[in-house]
């Protein structure tokens, strides 16, 4: 089974309005974080945001917030009023446990989000 | 600079041919991490340091892959026999290491094996 599962292959959405990036994970383990990464098309992975399984509040970072649901699995990626900057692809990844050595990030197949001007 | 720093940033050889891609960390980040991004693969993690030992060596596709760190710092990356399935970008990161710390990601080496 996927680990983590990114359903949207590919977005375009107006520039101003707001954009969820849809991810679920699948795991077994309690403790487990969760971060976002944007690539644009010259390459470079950004972190984004980071929300960590025992947080009980949903992580913001300026205009990109987490939408946490523990119970769903899911840690949906929210970007309020997206700029043509936002054009990229977006990954959700997860690393698991958090034990010496449990630091490996696994990686959803990303999501390309297109800003229409 | 400040960021993770990659040599080269491209790197086409001929199959067979062995090859070393370097990883030079943030100042200050204990942990290490190498992935490779493939069309057919997307991102695969490879290996992750902490300090100059490898407590995770689990992505290493085949024997034909190694790492090293001396220092606490530097990284490389040697592919032996390189073939064709080796193209990719392959990507360093590091961090502070810990549960909640971010790996910052370097630009990576496009590695074309012809």
């Amino acid at each position: 089974a996927q680990k983590i599962t990114q359903t949207q292959p590919g977005m375009f959405v107006q520039e101003k309005e707001a954009v969820t990036l849809d991810c679920t994970y699948d795991t077994s383990d309690q403790s487990y974080g969760l971060f976002w990464y944007k690539q644009p098309s010259s390459g470079e992975m950004i972190f984004l945001i980071y929300q960590g399984s025992y947080d009980e509040q949903n992580a913001t970072e300026g205009r990109y917030s987490l939408n946490f649901q523990k119970a769903r699995k899911s840690a949906n990626l929210v970007i309020s009023a997206s700029q043509l900057g936002d054009s990229a692809m977006y990954f959700c990844a997860m690393r698991e446990g958090q034990n010496f050595g449990n630091e490996k990030l696994t990686f959803g197949t990303g999501t390309r989000l297109t800003i229409i001007p | 600079g400040a960021g993770v720093s990659q040599s080269p940033s491209n790197k086409v050889t001929e199959k067979g041919k062995d090859v070393e891609l370097r990883c030079d960390p943030i100042s200050g980040h204990t942990a290490l991490y190498w992935y490779r991004q493939s069309l057919g693969q997307g991102l695969e993690f490879l290996i992750y340091f902490q300090g100059n030992s490898a407590p995770d060596k689990s992505g290493l596709p085949s024997d034909r892959f190694s790492a090293e760190r001396t220092g606490g710092s530097v990284s490389t990356l040697t592919i032996q026999r390189t073939q064709q399935e080796d193209s990719a970008v392959y990507l360093c990161a590091s961090s502070f290491g810990g549960v909640s710390q971010p790996q910052h990601f370097g630009d990576g080496t496009r590695l074309s094996i012809l």
